[in-house]
């Protein structure tokens, strides 16, 4: 498809598990960021890769949440010994160069019980 | 503390009138700022933007206007139609010395148009 896709699009899981979400950008962008939407609240800011590296990642809340983009175009957010409280819609976000409009998938709702 | 505010968590309009959404920002180092528009179950899409340096950004039925001395900007559209409802966000880019590109987004007014 031509657009950011996400996976899975819903995933629940039990508190203290570890989870994998997935952000496949639009192709050829070289910048992609992650957001976490909480009810009722907007988007907040995760961690952004220019490329592969990176570029700033002050909104990642805990070492328990690590990102990569190994070869500069597929995302994994990864989050560690889940707790209820990182129920979330996380969204994932690309644009073609520093300073363009970003495109947002989905989400992945995520559910920790 | 919330750096991108929009007071007004819900708007109904007429179809065929102006809405307005406001925005109002804290951080003086912002440069850039956007609004997005929302469905349910959809991520954001992408509306209008305007850089700190204008005034005034158009794009056939929506306008958004900056006050950089008030730090405020607002969502203009006209006429608004049925398909204009949904959740309509605020964000601002920049605002640290990390790095310019994150966006800190508001929470949302919920904008619904009455046929």
């Amino acid at each position: 498809g031509a657009g950011v896709s996400q996976t899975p699009s819903n995933k629940v899981t039990e508190k203290g598990k570890y989870v994998e979400l997935r952000c496949d950008p639009i192709s050829g962008h070289t910048a992609l960021y992650w957001y976490r939407q909480s009810l009722g609240q907007g988007p907040e800011f995760l961690i952004y890769f220019q490329g592969t590296g990176a570029a700033d990642d002050s909104g990642l809340p805990n070492d328990r949440f690590f990102a990569v983009r190994p070869e500069g175009s597929v995302s994994t957010l990864k989050i560690q010994r889940t707790e209820r409280g990182d129920s979330a819609v996380y969204l994932c976000a690309s644009s073609s160069q520093q300073g363009a409009e970003a495109f947002f998938g989905q989400g992945t709702r995520l559910t920790v019980v | 503390d919330q750096q991108v505010k929009q007071n007004s968590p819900s708007l109904s309009v007429q179809e065929g009138r102006i809405s307005i959404l406001n925005c109002d920002y804290t951080n003086s180092m912002f440069d850039y700022f956007l609004w997005y528009k929302k469905y349910p179950a959809e991520g954001p899409t992408f509306l209008i933007s305007i850089s700190s340096i204008k005034d005034k950004n158009e794009d056939g039925r929506f306008t958004v206007f900056l006050n950089k001395s008030a730090k405020h900007l607002s969502l203009h559209i006209v006429p608004s139609q049925p398909g204009d409802s949904a959740v309509y966000f605020c964000a601002a880019r920049g605002g640290s010395n990390f790095g310019n590109e994150k966006l800190t987004f508001g929470t949302g007014t919920r904008l619904t148009i009455i046929p």
